[in-house]
């Protein structure tokens, strides 16, 4: 089955910093671009960061930037994004989607929970 | 606030018809960049529900449609079904902040 399964979620203080980690299957991951998206609790969903196939590429929403970094190993089929200095607005369920078109995500992990509290 | 803007919420009663409607501007969905739409049921992740304004993924029924005029675009489901009560979510892309944006959600409650 096609599918992407995150992990590395936990409760980390201000100012800490995380690992999340995505592992796909069942399809050619280093000929997709992949995106982090997060929602905060009771929130709607936002556009984290993306990277290209290649990873040559990436791309981060300003909440994030300077912070966040994704990157991709093809060889383990894992999607990685690295969070320092977290903040309690970082808050959130993160999902990594796989990216098609350029343009849409049509496949979800289940997603990771990051709380970020003292 | 969200640059692509939803109604929060719509009702409906089992076998009726919804709209739910996604507002944009001129440097997203009037820029011509696709509007796409999501399906989140409660405690789940998100689904693909249409892609490319009005395109359907496989496994995805009929009485689900998409459409897209200037710089809005519309998610109608007809036959309102329990199933279907969840947050729905249009999503496109925005060539001036240079980032993929979403809507705020609409909650769809069937009565």
């Amino acid at each position: 089955e096609v599918q992407l399964l995150e992990s590395g979620g936990g409760l980390v203080q201000p100012g800490g910093s995380l690992t999340l980690s995505c592992a796909a299957s069942r399809f050619t991951f280093n000929t997709y671009a992949m995106s982090w998206v997060r929602q905060a609790p009771g929130k709607g969903l936002e556009w984290v960061s993306h990277i290209s196939g290649s990873g040559g590429n990436t791309n981060y929403a300003d909440s994030v930037k300077g912070r966040f970094t994704i990157s991709r190993d093809t060889s383990k089929n894992t999607l990685y994004l690295q969070m320092n200095s977290l903040r309690g607005e970082d808050t959130a369920i993160y999902y990594c989607a796989k990216v098609s078109g350029s343009s849409w995500f049509d496949l979800w992990g289940r997603g990771t929970l990051v709380t970020v509290a003292s | 606030q969200s640059v692509l803007t939803q109604p929060p919420s719509v009702s409906g009663a089992p076998g009726q018809r919804v709209t739910i409607s996604c507002t944009g501007s001129s440097s997203n969905i009037g820029a011509g960049y696709d509007v796409h739409w999501y399906q989140q049921l409660p405690g789940t992740a998100p689904k693909l529900l249409i892609y490319g304004n009005s395109n359907r993924p496989s496994g995805v029924p009929d009485r689900i449609s998409g459409s897209k005029s200037g710089t809005s675009a519309s998610l109608a489901i007809t036959g309102l079904q329990a199933e279907d009560e969840g947050n729905y979510y249009c999503q496109s892309y925005d060539s001036s902040l240079s980032v993929w944006v979403f809507g705020g959600g609409t909650k769809l409650t069937v009565l």
